[in-house]
């Protein structure tokens, strides 16, 4: 049963538009995740944050950003959309400590034309 | 460097058979945890089951079971009874056990079809 929610599920837009990504989880959670899922569905790491501490993967774009107002929710903003940003990003939670199992919600795709 | 791999792109079953999936996977890190997760055809990922790397015994939950072998920095994972519905992308990951870079890396994935 889900338990991270997505939403858009799907959103096409053009190059140089802004587009946001809401996600919010039920779990009771203290640190969310933001992955991007390429054509090939290699799944790599954007942003993990907790209350606390943001750990950005150094390999993602400045026009990226991750938003929270709480530790339920963690959207993601993109300033500046390019063509390969076009993929599916994937919202997840999980414990900070004790082993890290990641429950995911059910996407966002974005096509950028 | 790519810290899990799976070298197995695709693989195709009879259903009711025994299947067994490859996962390598590179850290300097004495203590970590290993996962495999199952991406539906709608693109759910959903947890299957995980390895602890200071147990010993091999994880086991329902039809899923892992041979963690950890000379080899290798878990694989084991199917047993396939079914239709395990028709899905594996997806093998690793977590290292700093505590504070809680952080998956993830395989490139395996894709399973199990045909009657």
């Amino acid at each position: 049963e889900t338990a991270v929610f997505q939403t858009p599920n799907y959103h096409v837009t053009q190059v140089g538009n802004e587009v946001s990504f809401n996600c919010k989880q039920t779990l009771g959670h203290d640190t969310m995740y933001w992955y991007k899922q390429d054509s090939k569905k290699l799944l790599k790491i954007m942003f993990s944050y907790n209350n606390k501490q943001l750990i950005v993967n150094e390999t993602v774009p400045r026009r990226f950003s991750p938003q929270s107002s709480d530790k339920a929710h963690l959207n993601l903003r993109i300033k500046s959309v390019e063509p390969e940003d076009s993929a599916v990003y994937l919202c997840a939670s999980s414990w900070r400590v004790g082993g890290n199992t990641l429950y995911f919600g059910e996407g966002s795709r974005l096509i950028v034309v | 460097a790519q810290k899990v791999t799976q070298t197995q792109t695709s693989i195709s079953v009879v259903e009711k058979t025994t299947v067994t999936m490859d996962c390598v996977y590179e850290t300097r890190d004495s203590s970590y945890f290993l996962f495999w997760y199952k991406q539906t055809a709608s693109g759910e990922i959903v947890f299957l089951i995980r390895q602890d790397s200071y147990k010993k015994e091999n994880a086991t939950v329902g039809h899923y079971s892992l041979n963690f072998q950890k000379p080899k920095s290798s878990i694989g994972l084991i199917i047993t009874a396939t079914q239709i519905e395990d028709s899905a992308v594996y997806f093998c990951a690793m977590r290292e056990g700093r505590e504070n870079y809680n952080v998956l890396y993830f395989g490139s994935g395996t894709k399973l079809t199990v045909e009657p």
